[in-house]
């Protein structure tokens, strides 16, 4: 059983432009949750994802972020016009139902670097 | 709101030594979930242990044990035999389950443990 996957592992973009971070969660699950990671801290969350459904984003900046889930395929995190602040290790967690047991797994994280 | 508080930046101990990362943390509540997890350099997020804080009984993994006092709202992480390997970032974490699926995790600032040959 395949583990939850990211990518890309790392992304480079320039003031202005676009990231889109993707994430597959691990087979059988419907819950994703973004996290981001600044340097030399821990990580926050961003936002809280059914199939088709925001369910919590209360962690995620108002303005550039969003984030989906679609019926079909990866959940994205989109951050458009990217700042130097954007950069981060954004990290996608996945669990089977809500409060599974406590139990959410983790994928490798896309590390962001904005120029 | 919930934290956590991580009091050690950064901590080395000899190979095969037993080292205790410690933690604190703030809840009114009185169901949830507690956690420890590794990253190491290749910054995975790898789950070394969890403690549901309706059980009294204290969680082991191995060389991996928790010391969780409820009360003091205290959960500190000992490794035992400590190998190279487990120098990594160590962090401390929180989660209250939700019937409404807000279960978000809550992460202290990080403990850098170095393990030295």
């Amino acid at each position: 059983n395949a583990g939850v996957m990211q990518n890309p592992r790392h992304l480079v973009r320039r003031r202005g432009q676009e990231a889109r971070l993707r994430c597959s969660p691990m087979k059988g699950h419907s819950h994703v949750y973004w996290y981001r990671q600044l340097p030399e801290e821990g990580l926050k969350f961003m936002v809280y994802l059914q199939k088709e459904n925001i369910i919590d984003e209360s962690g995620m900046p108002k303005e550039r972020f969003s984030a989906e889930f679609p019926k079909e395929g990866p959940s994205i995190l989109r951050i458009q016009q990217v700042v130097r602040g954007d950069s981060a290790a954004y990290f996608c967690a996945s669990s089977p139902f809500a409060a599974a047991l406590g139990t959410q797994y983790f994928g490798p994280g896309t590390r962001l670097l904005v120029l | 709101a919930q934290t956590v508080t991580q009091s050690q930046p950064e901590m080395s101990v000899q190979e095969a030594e037993t080292v205790t990362l410690s933690c604190t943390y703030d809840t009114s509540e009185s169901n949830y979930y507690l956690f420890w997890y590794k990253q190491p350099p290749s910054r995975q997020m790898i789950l070394v242990i969890r403690q549901e804080a309706y059980k009294q009984q204290n969680a082991t993994e191995n060389r991996f044990s928790v010391n969780f006092q409820k009360a003091a709202k205290s959960f500190s992480l000992k490794i035992s035999d400590s190998q190279l390997g487990d120098t990594a970032m160590y962090f401390c974490a929180f989660m209250k389950p939700s019937d409404l699926g807000d279960d978000k995790i809550i992460f202290g600032k990080g403990t850098r443990l170095h393990i030295l040959p």
